[in-house]
């Protein structure tokens, strides 16, 4: 079965700074997707990036990248110039779109990223 | 469009009381997904549609937990009778093909007193 591993349940970076949140996941499909999410405190799931699994160029939306690792099944998330706004949740993904399990979305536990101004 | 569309936001009742979820996913999305979101098992997927058919009700809890989904813009997630383990947040998510355009609701947070 699959699973996702989110190591640090706390975080905190000084703003304006840099941090990146770990993940690493557990499988033996070579086709599948990862994902972070944001929840701040409006609960809202908020899709921050995502990795396509057979792409081996690192997905980069605006401050946020990533660093996949396909070999290491490692998918860590970095935010550049942090922002207030980014203090919340984050979730590690892993998801599939084959077999029975299309779109069924495998969490990790989350990281608690605190700003400081 | 306007989003995945949970309600209630918000549900208190009592133990031993129904308690029904709705969502509406967004329109030409052929999944929807309901998740359960708690401290202790943080989220975790409780059934799946596809074209309104269930397709993995594997993570229903127990057979206090039903959900349908009677036509393509309309699901209902029931707790009969509902318990204070059940207190929880309960989103809602739909997508195009599995994983494409995958969209959260707001989520219902309940509490079971």
């Amino acid at each position: 079965a699959q699973t996702v591993t989110q190591s640090q349940p706390e975080m905190s970076v000084q703003e304006a700074e840099t941090v990146t949140l770990s993940c690493t996941y557990d499988t033996s499909e070579s086709d599948y997707y990862l994902f972070w999410y944001k929840q701040p405190p409006s609960r809202q799931m908020i899709l921050v990036i995502r990795q396509e699994a057979y792409k081996q160029q690192n997905a980069t939306e605006n401050r946020f990248s990533v660093n996949f690792q396909k070999a290491a099944k490692s998918f860590s998330l970095k935010i550049s110039d942090s922002q207030l706004g980014d203090a919340a949740m984050y979730f590690c993904a892993y998801g599939t779109n084959y077999g029975g399990s299309q779109g069924n979305l495998i969490f990790g536990k989350g990281t608690k990223l605190s700003v400081k101004p | 469009d306007a989003g995945v569309i949970q309600s209630p936001r918000h549900e208190v009742t009592e133990m031993g009381q129904e308690v029904t979820l709705r969502c509406k996913p967004i329109s030409g999305h052929d999944y929807l997904f309901w998740y359960r979101q708690t401290m202790m098992r943080g989220l975790e997927l409780l059934i799946y549609f596809n074209n309104n058919v269930p397709i993995d009700d594997s993570g229903m809890p127990e057979d206090r937990f039903s959900a349908k989904m009677p036509n393509a813009s309309f699901s209902t997630l029931k707790i009969q009778p509902s318990e204070p383990r059940d207190s929880a947040v309960y989103f809602c998510a739909s997508s195009f093909g599995g994983i494409y355009g995958y969209t959260f609701g707001s989520g219902t947070r309940l509490t079971v007193v």
